[in-house]
Order: structure tokens, then C-alpha cells, then sequence
């Protein structure tokens, strides 16, 4: 079975400046898709960014992006320009391709909540 | 666009009292649906999934069941909740290898 650890409970950070998010996982399998999801304090989970296995290339939007290490099975989330909006828990998150078409479940982190410093 | 609709928001239930959790999704055809569970200071974790009508696996052994009665609809129950059911509950939809996407979720209290 697939392991995500998030090893910083909590992370504080300036207003405007970067912060970097660190998550690791643990699999066998060689394909697979990598998250990070949003939960501000509404508890709603907002999609954030996401990388597939296969793709070299980090995956970016807008202000987010990730480190992605296949071979460290690391996938670090990078917040530039940090906003007080960007407050609240990020998790990361592993989706298998076993089961095929995609129906595969999140295998999450536990988390870590982020706290931005006007 | 899709939306995913799932309700109550809030539940307080006795110990030994049924549950019925309900979850609906409009504009797609076919999802996967989930349900996830979230205990205080905890990740995610996955209870149930389904790829189509009456088709459910479960991930977690434990005194809640799942049923998909119709394409976009997917029901979370208890014949008798515990105190270790408490929680807060999410369920989710995805369309072939999109990622997921969350409702609003239940916050559980069992007293």
C-alpha cells in the first residue's frame, strides 16, 4: 500500500515571501499522479496543482509549483509571492493507476497547515 | 459545469442511531464517486468508492456501508453509529484521470 508523509505540521511565513511545502511517498508502482489540495478554514478541498509520474516537467500554476523527484519519491509544493488567502491546510496526495480508468482513491498526507504573517 | 452537492452540512446523532449521508452530482455522466473521512487533525482517508450504479468497494472495514442507487447519486449509511464514527465526511467525483473534486462535506457528532 501507497504512504504519504508530510513532515511539517504547521509552517509560518511572511506575507509576500516563498514558502516551501515538503511531502514524500512511499510506492512500488511506476505510474501514478501526484496533488496538493487546499483546505481553508470553510474546510472545502480546492485543487491546488498536480503532477503526473511520467512528465520530467514540474508542474506550475501561477504563484504554485512543485518539486517533483521521482527517484526520492518527493513532491515538494513551492507558494511564491505568499498571500493571507494562501492560509490554511495543504495536503499532498497520491492517486494510483492500478485499478485503471482513473477510479482510483486519494491516498492523502496528514497535512499541514500554513499560517501567513501579515 | 459540473457540481457536486452533498448535505446536511451538520449531523448530531446519538450513539446506536442510523445514518443516511447523501451526495449528488449534476453535468457529467458516469462518475467515480467517493467518500472520505476526516478525523480531527487527520488526512483523508478513503471509505468507499464506486465506478457505477451498485458497483461500491470498500477500502475500510467498519460499521458503515455505501450504495449507489442511481448514475449520480451515492449514499453514505449506518445501521448504528459509534463514537468513533464522529468526523467530518467528504464526498468527491471525478470523470476518467481528472482529479477529484470535493463537496462541502458533513460534519458528524455523535453524542
Amino acid at each position: 500500500a501507497q504512504t504519504v508523509t508530510q513532515s511539517q505540521p504547521e509552517m509560518s511565513v511572511q506575507e509576500a515571501e516563498t514558502v516551501t511545502l515538503s511531502c514524500t511517498y512511499d510506492t512500488s508502482e511506476s505510474d501514478y499522479y501526484l496533488f496538493w489540495y487546499k483546505q481553508p478554514p470553510s474546510r472545502q478541498m480546492i485543487l491546488v496543482i498536480r503532477q503526473e509520474a511520467y512528465k520530467q516537467q514540474n508542474a506550475t500554476e501561477n504563484r504554485f509549483s512543485v518539486n517533483f523527484q521521482k527517484a526520492a519519491k518527493s513532491f515538494s509544493l513551492k507558494i511564491s509571492d505568499s498571500q493571507l488567502g494562501d492560509a490554511a491546510m495543504y495536503f499532498c496526495a497520491y492517486r494510483s493507476t492500478y485499478s485503471g480508468g482513473g477510479a482510483d482513491g486519494l491516498t492523502f498526507g496528514k497535512g499541514t497547515h500554513l499560517i501567513i504573517q501579515p | 459545469s459540473q457540481t457536486i452537492h452533498q448535505w446536511p452540512a451538520t449531523l448530531v446523532q446519538p450513539v446506536g442511531s442510523p445514518l443516511s449521508l447523501e451526495c449528488t452530482v449534476e453535468g457529467t455522466s458516469n462518475p467515480n464517486l467517493y467518500w472520505y473521512r476526516q478525523a480531527a487533525g487527520r488526512g483523508l482517508q478513503l471509505l468507499f468508492y464506486s465506478v457505477g450504479i451498485g458497483q461500491i468497494s470498500s477500502e475500510v472495514p467498519q460499521n458503515l456501508s455505501a450504495s449507489r442507487p442511481q448514475d449520480r447519486q451515492f449514499i453514505l449509511s449506518s445501521k448504528k453509529l459509534l463514537l468513533s464514527d464522529s468526523g467530518f465526511y467528504l464526498c468527491a467525483w471525478s470523470s476518467g484521470w481528472e482529479p477529484q473534486h470535493f463537496g462541502d462535506g458533513t460534519r458528524l457528532s455523535i453524542l
